[in-house]
């Protein structure tokens, strides 16, 4: 079975702190993605990659900076963490682009709290 | 792009049968999904439909598509409280990215 891994489940950093999430996939699966996952907004996408040292903005980038230097990890940068990113981080991974059934395969979550 | 909604709540007995809806705005969508979040976890691939079937059943779930409404539901047969969880509807675009647009969610519970 494929794996993602967040390392840390639970985390609470002060306001202005950088933070740094960790998401690794253990399929060799090219494309891995961050998500945010608020109360009633659902699943939004921050950034994804396509591959190794390439990334892309999703729909809510601001804020956030991310960085995959081997294609197993993906990490996810508050370079100045706010009390309104207090939220449900969501990696996941899939197979390369594909016409076919592009299933996702999330990692548990990492919950963030900003003080 | 995409949208894809869905209510937010559901409540339901046990051993009734649940039924989850999503609407999804482009008509070009290759493939439907439906994903699981139990409480504290990530999500889980439940099942999916291509876009050119009306129907898939997988044991107890039934997922039915309208691709006239662009209406998409899932049912769950004998619901139990092992399924109190949050069902995400997702939308996948043709070309692009392929990347599936998500739905808010619903949160099904189910009482005793």
């Amino acid at each position: 079975d494929v794996k993602v891994t967040q390392s840390s489940r639970y985390l609470v950093k002060r306001t202005g702190e950088k933070v740094f999430l960790e998401c690794v996939q253990d399929m060799d699966h090219e494309n891995m993605f961050w998500y945010r996952q608020d109360p009633g907004l659902g699943l939004r996408l921050i950034y994804f990659s396509y591959d190794v040292k390439m990334k892309e903005k999703g729909d809510i980038p601001e804020g956030y900076s991310v960085s995959r230097e081997k294609k197993e990890r993906f990490s996810l940068i508050l370079e100045s963490a706010s009390t309104n990113q207090t939220s449900m981080y969501l990696c996941a991974s899939k197979v390369g682009v594909s016409s076919g059934a592009n299933v996702l395969t999330f990692g548990a979550g990492s919950r963030l709290t900003v003080l | 792009g995409e949208d894809v909604e869905q209510s937010l709540f559901l409540s339901v007995r046990e051993g009734d049968s649940s039924v989850i809806n999503c609407t999804y705005t482009d008509s070009s969508s290759t493939y439907l999904y439906w994903y699981k979040q139990e409480p504290g976890a990530g999500l889980q691939l439940l099942t999916y439909i291509f876009s050119n079937m009306d129907m898939k059943q997988d044991q107890r779930l039934t997922v039915l598509l309208n691709k006239k409404d662009k209406h998409l539901s899932l049912r769950i047969a004998d619901t139990q409280t092992g399924d109190s969880a949050i069902y995400f509807c997702a939308g996948q675009p043709l070309g692009g990215s392929y990347i599936p647009t998500f739905g808010r969610g619903t949160s099904l519970i189910v009482h005793p």
